[in-house]
Formats: structure tokens, sequence, C-alpha cells
């Protein structure tokens, strides 16, 4: 599969704890994007890299959030001290500059669920 | 600001009938993208289609179809002769810069085809 895969699927924690979710992206895409979609809602951008660098964070993405992306390969994000309010899918997506970069390919998601 | 307004929450349809998904956009943008994805209960968001705001040649891809009408600042997704695989959710996004990083996504419509 060479897809952009997440890992894990689904995540139950308790409030307080920290959690972290990695992201594959497609070997070649040298851009990597997090979203976070709530229940009935679209995805809304978090973060994204080009190769290793972070180059934009939206306001969404409050000071317990971290997101990492060595060597440019694949990424982390992690969420320190969660809160129930974090509960939502965490959505990652690759694409490739320099060949009009048209479409970002999706992962199928990391549920969070903060109990 | 950006906006994108999907009116419809849910569309029940039986297979074999044709279907059209609405979205309605607000940017105050004169070069922007429009995006249609699909969200199966798999969790991925599967891209369909991008269109630049300067092409407003509407588009057809097998038993999908797509009217782009700036006019009425609309890109409506129509899916002909529905089948039960096309049970998702659908999500229209808006970008200005064409990037993943600033699309706006619509809060979804959820098509149910029944057999």
């Amino acid at each position: 599969d060479t897809g952009v895969s997440q890992d894990p699927r689904h995540k139950i924690t308790k409030r307080g704890q920290n959690v972290t979710f990695r992201c594959d992206p497609i070997s070649e895409h040298n851009r990597l994007y997090w979203y976070r979609q709530t229940l009935g809602q679209g995805p809304e951008f978090l973060t994204y890299f080009q190769n290793e660098a972070q180059l934009e964070k939206s306001r969404l993405l409050s000071d317990r959030f971290s997101a990492e992306r060595p060597k440019g390969s694949f990424s982390t994000l992690e969420i320190q001290r969660t809160e129930q309010g974090d509960s939502a899918m965490y959505l990652c997506a690759s694409s490739q500059t320099g060949t009009g970069g048209r479409e970002a390919f999706f992962g199928q998601g990391t549920r969070l669920t903060v109990v | 600001a950006q906006k994108v307004t999907q009116a419809q929450t849910e569309i029940s349809v039986v297979e074999k009938e044709d279907v059209t998904l609405d979205c309605v956009y607000e940017t105050r943008d004169t070069t922007y993208y429009l995006f249609w994805y699909k969200q199966p209960p798999s969790g991925e968001l599967v891209f369909l289609i991008r269109r630049n705001s300067f092409d407003e040649q509407n588009e057809i891809s097998g038993r999908y179809s797509w009217n782009f009408q700036k006019s009425t600042s609309s890109f409506n997704f129509t899916i002909t002769a529905s089948q039960v695989v096309d049970s998702a959710v659908y999500f229209c996004a808006l970008s200005a810069s064409g990037g993943y990083q600033k699309v706006t996504f619509g809060t979804g419509t959820k098509l149910q085809v029944i057999p």
C-alpha cells in the first residue's frame, strides 16, 4: 500500500493524558498537512510542512499541540494534557509541489476519544 | 474570509436515480480553487476534482459531472445513475491559493443510496 497511512486508527485516552499520532505520507511527497475533523463538520486545517520545515500553523493549534516532521519523512502530532474538546478525527494528507500539486492524498485518520 | 455552504445535510435516493449536491461559496479573491472530496465510511478523503476560478467549463467524468457558475458562486456536483457505492459524505472546499494549507471545507452532504 503506497497511500498515506496513519497510526493508530483509534485512540481512547483519559483527560489530561498525552497522546501522539503518526503519519507516513506518500514517499515522494514533500508536503504534509494535518487536519482536525469533528462530528458533522468538514476538516479544519491545523498545520503543514514542506519537507522538514513547519511553514504554517492554524490558530486552532493551541500550545498543547505540537507537530514534527524530522528528516522530512513521517510526521507526528502530539497533544499534551488532552481535553474532552480534543475528541475528533485527526487527518493527515500529503502532496507534491512542482508537478502542479493538483491533489492531496488523505489518510484514513486517527479517531481520538478523550474520556 | 472564505466560506463554503453545503445546505443539504443528508440526501437519500434510490439506486439509479440522479442526484445533485449543492455547493455555494464566498470569497473576495479573484483567483481561487474549488474542490470536491468524497469521504466513505472508512474515513479517508478521496479527491474527486479541482477547478480554478478561470475555468468555468463544466466537467464530466463517467457518472460524475460538475457545474461551475461564477455568477451564482456555485459549484454543484451531480451523480448520474447513482449506485450504492456512492454512499458517502461529500465535501466541497475552497482555496484562494490552490494550496491545501488554506483550504476551507464545507460541512458536507451525506448521501445515502438505497438499493
